[in-house]
This record gives C-alpha cells, structure tokens and sequence, in this order.
C-alpha cells in the first residue's frame, strides 16, 4: 500500500493563478482531510469529507473548493491563489467516518505565492 | 485562542536519555487524544493515542500519560536515540466529530 499520496510535491504560482492540489488513498478509508501547515502554528483543517459524496467547512476554508472524486481521491482547489496561501498544504485520511480514529497523512505539497 | 498547547517549543536531550514532551488542552468534552511526530519535509506519523477513560498508554519506547484533572498529556520517549529528532505534535478530539485540534509542536533535538 501506498497510503495516502499527493501531486505535486512543490508548486510556486503567482498571484490569481488557480491549480488543483491531489490527493489519493490506497486504505479503503471512508473519510479524508485537507490540512494547511504553516510556521510555527499547528495544522489547521481547511475542508474534510467524511464519506463519498460529502464535503464539509474546516477552520480555515475560505479561498479553497474541495472535490471528493471517488472514496479515493479528494482534491483542493485554489481559484485565485494569494500569497497568504503560501503553505504547506497535507492530505489525510481515516478508515471511519465518525470520532476518534487514527489519520494518516501524505508527505505534504509546498506551495509558494508570489 | 487555541485549546490545544505545548510548554515548550523546544527540547534538547542527550541520546540515551528519557525526554519528556507535554501538552495543555483547555476542553474538558474532548475524549481523544494523540501524538504524532513530524520529521522535517515530512507528513505527521502517528505515534500513539489515548482515551479518555484511561490514564496510561503505552508503545514500544514511548508512553502517553493523561492527567484530566488538570487537562494534561505528555509523551515520554525512553532511550532517546537520533532518530527521534522531529517535531512533535498532540492533538484532541472531541468525540462527537471527526476533526482534530493541533498543538503547535515541539522541537524535539538528541544530540550524540
């Protein structure tokens, strides 16, 4: 298995440039998480599905669509990048849709807005 | 502000040493509660977790102990070796929802 896994790995955009962040899940896991991570702050949660089919706000989801693809794929999407978005930006995933279970995370795309 | 936090931002331990990473959270709901240690260009990996209806967990070389009382969790890695050199991250949740609130981290460092 390869877990969960994102693409790209790095990415500089400029200012309004739109891309799409990817990522996928090989653990048949029902409910997935986009993360950003910045500097000296904890992760914070931007957007979350918790099953196929669903999609909910996280703390900071403003500037950010999400799409869940397939019970595999679930992708972020920036329309108009600022340079606030500069971040690092983690996917997640967990087998279960409610409570408390283990999330296991990508490696982590590097964005840069300039 | 936040509900989840770290005393220190950084410790530094010598290898062979027990280290001691700790954690404050401020919501008495939350039931779960996890460690995760991130090396540097890396994703979170977890490490262990721990319910609220227990006070001791323990892994292979690290134990998470809780304390509700006084809303407390540590992480003790025993043996310390340079390869525990990461960043440390706990995290809640409160149970009644799938999302979980993160520390900031601390700076774990074993120097040789």
């Amino acid at each position: 298995n390869a877990g969960v896994t994102q693409t790209p790995k790095f990415q500089v955009l400029k200012t309004g440039q739109s891309m799409t962040l990817q990522c996928a899940q090989d653990m048949n896991h029902n409910s997935m998480y986009w993360y950003r991570q910045d500097p000296g702050m904890g992760l914070r949660l931007i957007y979350y599905s918790a099953s196929e089919g669903t999609t909910d706000k996280g703390e900071v989801p403003n500037g950010y669509n999400v799409s869940r693809l397939n019970k595999r794929e679930f992708s972020l999407r920036l329309e108009s990048a600022a340079p606030s978005q500069t971040s690092v930006y983690f996917c997640a995933s967990t087998p279960g849709v409610w409570g408390t279970d283990t999330q296991y995370f990508g490696p982590g795309t590097r964005l840069t807005v300039l | 502000g936040e509900s989840v936090g770290l005393h220190l931002p950084t410790l530094s331990v010598q290898e062979g040493d027990n280290s001691i990473i700790n954690c404050a959270y401020s919501n008495s709901a939350s039931d779960y509660f996890i460690w995760y240690k991130q090396e540097s260009g890396k994703g979170p990996q977890f490490i262990i977790d721990i319910r609220s209806n227990m006070d001791k967990r323990q892994g292979q070389r690290v134990t998470v102990l809780l304390n509700k009382t006084v809303k407390h969790l540590s992480l003790q890695i025993a043996a310390t070796q340079p390869g525990d050199s990461a960043v440390y991250f706990c995290a809640e949740n409160k149970g009644s929802n799938y999302k979980l609130t993160f520390g900031k981290g601390t700076l774990l460092t074993v120097n040789p």
